[in-house]
This record gives structure tokens, C-alpha cells and sequence, in this order.
């Protein structure tokens, strides 16, 4: 069966520090992969996708960006956060367009 | 483009009531349709779809949605609401030739004992 993996579940780090989130899945090949935030008292904001290794869409410029290295893992990264990056950040996969979105335990991230 | 608009950002209910939780959608074309479900600081969790075929979809937790063509809605409603049933929940929309959903902003629903 697939599953996906995302952490850490909860991270608190300073303003300035660089950020990485993880996300694997398993038991499926050639995914669609995204990366939405949730911020306080908003709704899932989608921040990148991707349909292939290598292959990164980005819905809003931002100090964030995203890697997809391998097949079935993909990165959410920082050089410097801001205090607006805090949110609970979901990590998210398709392969048939009938199935929707399967979604990660999610991240939240708070900066300091 | 596709939009989902849903109706009410928070819903309260008695336990025992109906919940019925509004989601409109806007497309160009046939859309698929979906309903999630998330607990705090969890994932979102797929409560049911519609996608083509019997427009009455029954979902897990006992929810169910019926999509209406003429009314570009997808409703989602369970007839007797229970403690557990407090959560937030999402209506997305997606296009059969596009890679990604379109959420709704949200209901809250709260359940009073």
C-alpha cells in the first residue's frame, strides 16, 4: 500500500535560520507531489508541484522553495525564514487524477 | 479556472442534528469533486469524491455528498451528528486535465453535547 512521510511533525526555529522539510512516499512510482501551507486562520494555500524529478512548478514567490531529487521525495527549503513562514506545512501526492490528494501528517513550523 | 466557495467558515450543531456543510464550485468543464477532512494538527483526510456516475456519493464516518449539475453544487451532510464529528472540513474541485485541486477556505464544525 503507499504511504507518505513527512517530518518533522513540529519545529521551531529562528528568524534567519535555513529550513528543510522532508517528505518520502512509498509504494508508488512517478507521483505528483505538492507542498501547501496553512497559516493561522487560512486556508491551504498550495506553494509548489511537481510531476517529475527535477520538475518544480511554484504558485507564489516567496523566500521558500522546493526540490524533488528522487522520484518520490520532496524538499521544502529556506536560506532565511521569516516570521510569516510560520503555518502547518502539508506535503501532499496524486497519481490518478480520479484519487485526489493523499496528504502527509503535516509539519507546523513556528519562527521565533 | 476552477473556485470553490464554501458557505459558512463555522457551523455548530447538537449532537444528534443534521450537519450540513455548503460547497459551490465553478468550472468550465465536468469537475471531479471532493470532500476532506482534517483534525487539529493532522493531515487532511478524504471523506469522499465524486467523479462520474451516481451523483449520491456516500463516504466514510457516514457523510455523504450529492452533486447537482444545475446548482454547481456538492453538499455534504450527515444525518446525525456526533462528538467526533468536530473537525474542519474542506470541499476542493479539480479538472480532469489539471494537476491540482482547488480547496475551498474551510468549515469549522463545532459539535454541543
Amino acid at each position: 500500500s503507499q504511504t507518505i512521510h513527512q517530518w518533522p511533525a513540529t519545529l521551531v526555529q529562528p528568524v534567519g535560520s535555513p529550513l528543510s522539510l522532508e517528505c518520502t512516499v512509498e509504494g508508488t512510482s512517478n507521483p505528483n507531489l505538492y507542498w501547501y501551507r496553512q497559516a493561522a486562520g487560512r486556508g491551504l494555500q498550495l506553494l509548489f508541484y511537481s510531476v517529475g524529478i527535477g520538475q518544480i512548478s511554484s504558485e507564489v514567490p516567496q523566500n521558500l522553495s522546493a526540490s524533488r531529487p528522487q522520484d518520490r521525495q520532496f524538499i521544502l527549503s529556506s536560506k532565511k525564514l521569516l516570521l510569516s513562514d510560520s503555518g502547518f506545512y502539508l506535503c501532499a501526492w496524486s497519481v490518478a487524477v480520479v484519487d485526489g490528494y493523499t496528504f502527509g501528517s503535516g509539519t507546523r513550523l513556528t519562527v521565533v | 479556472a476552477q473556485s470553490v466557495t464554501q458557505l459558512g467558515s463555522h457551523v455548530s450543531v447538537s449532537e444528534g442534528a443534521l450537519v450540513l456543510l455548503r460547497c459551490n464550485y465553478s468550472s468550465s468543464v465536468p469537475p471531479y469533486l471532493f470532500w476532506y477532512v482534517q483534525y487539529p494538527n493532522q493531515g487532511l483526510q478524504l471523506l469522499l469524491k465524486y467523479t462520474t456516475g451516481a451523483t449520491l456519493v456516500k463516504g466514510i464516518n457516514g457523510f455523504e455528498a450529492e452533486f447537482k449539475k444545475s446548482e454547481t453544487s456538492f453538499h455534504l451532510t450527515k444525518p446525525s451528528a456526533h462528538m467526533s464529528d468536530a473537525a474542519e472540513y474542506f470541499c476542493a474541485v479539480r479538472i480532469s486535465n489539471d494537476y491540482k485541486l482547488s480547496f475551498g477556505a474551510g468549515t469549522t464544525v463545532t459539535v454541543r453535547a
